[in-house]
């Protein structure tokens, strides 16, 4: 069974940083493609972040390119983002999600598991 | 960027009713790669269809996609009491990006 479990989420004041981790299992997680999608309270979804299973590609929305940055260490089956400058725009929670098998990152991301989330608190 | 506007915001039925969700997109999408989502209050959202028209493992039947281009519909035949909640479409081609959302709800 696929599970997905992420952390380090909580309240930063802006311009502040933060870093989030989802530890995975149920799967060989280096064959998979990984994503962070994020939801502020009341809002709907949208995609911020996809990495390759070497990690070798990363993938970013314009509204976190140069401030975030995602990473992955396969040996620990462990997914990151590094968030850094905060604004109170990103105030979200923030999902891990495991992309679909057989697409490359680099064409799109279709999200087949998702984890609970993790919530982002950004204010003063 | 393709935008996706989904119609309409809350769709208003009866359990047994037969529901349908609209998703427009703002240029046509190739390859039809259109996923359908649902979200219940608390949980992360679950893939329903993919490929405009594919159902994910364990979707019931009742549940189908349609559409191709600019114009994609998610049908639910017959509205279970569990199938209540918020839909999103999704492009998930190099724009990942989502609609706004459709909320089921019960009259």
């Amino acid at each position: 069974e696929v599970q997905l479990l992420e952390s380090g989420g909580g309240l930063v004041q802006p311009g502040g940083s933060l870093r989030l981790s989802c530890a995975a299992s149920g799967f060989t997680f280096s064959s998979y493609a990984m994503s962070w999608v994020r939801q502020a309270p009341g809002k709907g979804l949208e995609w911020v972040s996809s990495i390759s299973g070497s990690g070798g590609s990363t993938y970013y929305s314009d509204s976190v390119k140069g401030r975030f940055t995602i990473s992955r260490d396969n040996s620990k089956s462990t997914l990151s983002l590094q968030m850094n400058t905060l604004r109170a725009e990103d105030a979200a929670l923030y999902y891990c999600a495991q992309n679909s098998a057989g697409m490359p990152v680099a064409d799109g991301a279709l999200f087949d598991y998702w984890g609970q989330g993790t919530l982002v608190t950004v204010s003063s | 960027e393709i935008v996706l506007t989904q119609s309409p915001g809350t769709l208003s039925l009866s359990p047994g009713e037969r529901a349908t969700l609209s998703c427009r997109a703002s240029q046509s999408l190739r390859s039809r790669q259109l996923a359908w989502y649902q979200q219940k209050p608390g949980q992360p959202p679950r893939l329903l269809i993919y490929g405009a028209s594919t159902r994910a493992t364990g979707i019931p039947d009742r549940f189908s996609g349609s559409g191709s281009g600019t114009d994609f519909t998610l049908t639910i035949s017959r509205l279970e009491p569990e199938d209540f909640a918020v839909y999103y479409c999704q492009h998930y081609g190099t724009s990942r990006t989502f609609g706004q959302g459709t909320k089921v709800e019960i009259k």
